[in-house]
């Protein structure tokens, strides 16, 4: 049983608000991630994170910011919400290097008015 | 660019069927493969993961194939059931970007009752 959390499961906001995706692991991990779902099609990376204060942007453009103040918290934030920011979001962890799984949480549905 | 491609993009076998589920990598210098289930609006739920040395990986009634060479691998799934309705990923990671998955877009299987 993955021990990774993301809050919350479900987001309606209307444009140009400001918002933070939550991202918590309990396992210690140093790798971390968020992805990009759109229905029907396949996960992009956006951000990564080697382990505190380290940040990376992903293949898939973004205008979403993340930080790594601690291990275990990961989050990503956007500024100035618009529709096109409506997607899910999924956050991952991993250990060992390349040859590690990778966790995932739940997902939160993100839906901009 | 990895590039990885999943066959076919949907199913539907009726309950107590073998089936299998096909995906294909264009480099085959990976470090590892892995599989997830994806249910509707969720996270995704790591099902085997493959290191390159292995040729396959068992949990239950899934069985898991790699070859390299050939850039493939397989998902054999055994007497399906209605629980295995799911969308399954296949995915390889990166060389570099903290190796972040690259993932195909998966197969959507139903089983029928």
């Amino acid at each position: 049983e993955a021990d990774i959390y993301q809050t919350p499961r479900y987001l309606v906001i209307g444009t140009g608000k400001k918002i933070t995706l939550e991202c918590s692991q309990t396992m210690g991990h140093d790798k971390m991630y968020w992805y990009q779902q759109d229905p029907g099609m396949e996960l992009h990376l956006i951000h990564y994170s080697y382990g505190v204060n380290s940040t990376e942007k992903g293949d898939l453009s973004s205008e979403s910011t993340v930080s790594r103040i601690r291990t275990e918290h990961f989050p990503l934030t956007l500024e100035s919400a618009r529709p096109s920011h409506t997607s899910q979001y999924l956050c991952a962890s991993s250990d060992e290097g390349p040859v590690g799984i990778q966790y995932f949480g739940a997902g939160t549905r993100l839906s901009v008015l | 660019k990895q590039e990885v491609t999943q066959i076919p993009a949907a199913l539907s076998v009726p309950e107590g069927e073998n089936l299998v589920l096909n995906c294909s990598f264009t480099d085959s210098a990976i470090y590892n493969l892995q599989w997830f289930r994806q249910d509707p609006g969720k996270g995704l739920t790591s099902l085997l993961l493959i290191q390159s040395s292995q040729r396959e990986q068992t949990s239950g009634r899934l069985n898991a194939s790699l070859d390299k060479s050939s850039g493939r691998s397989t998902l054999y799934i055994a007497a399906s059931q209605p629980g295995d309705s799911a969308t399954y990923l296949c995915a390889v990671p990166t060389g570099d970007s903290g190796y972040a998955l690259n993932f195909g877009k998966g197969t959507s299987l139903l089983v029928t009752p």
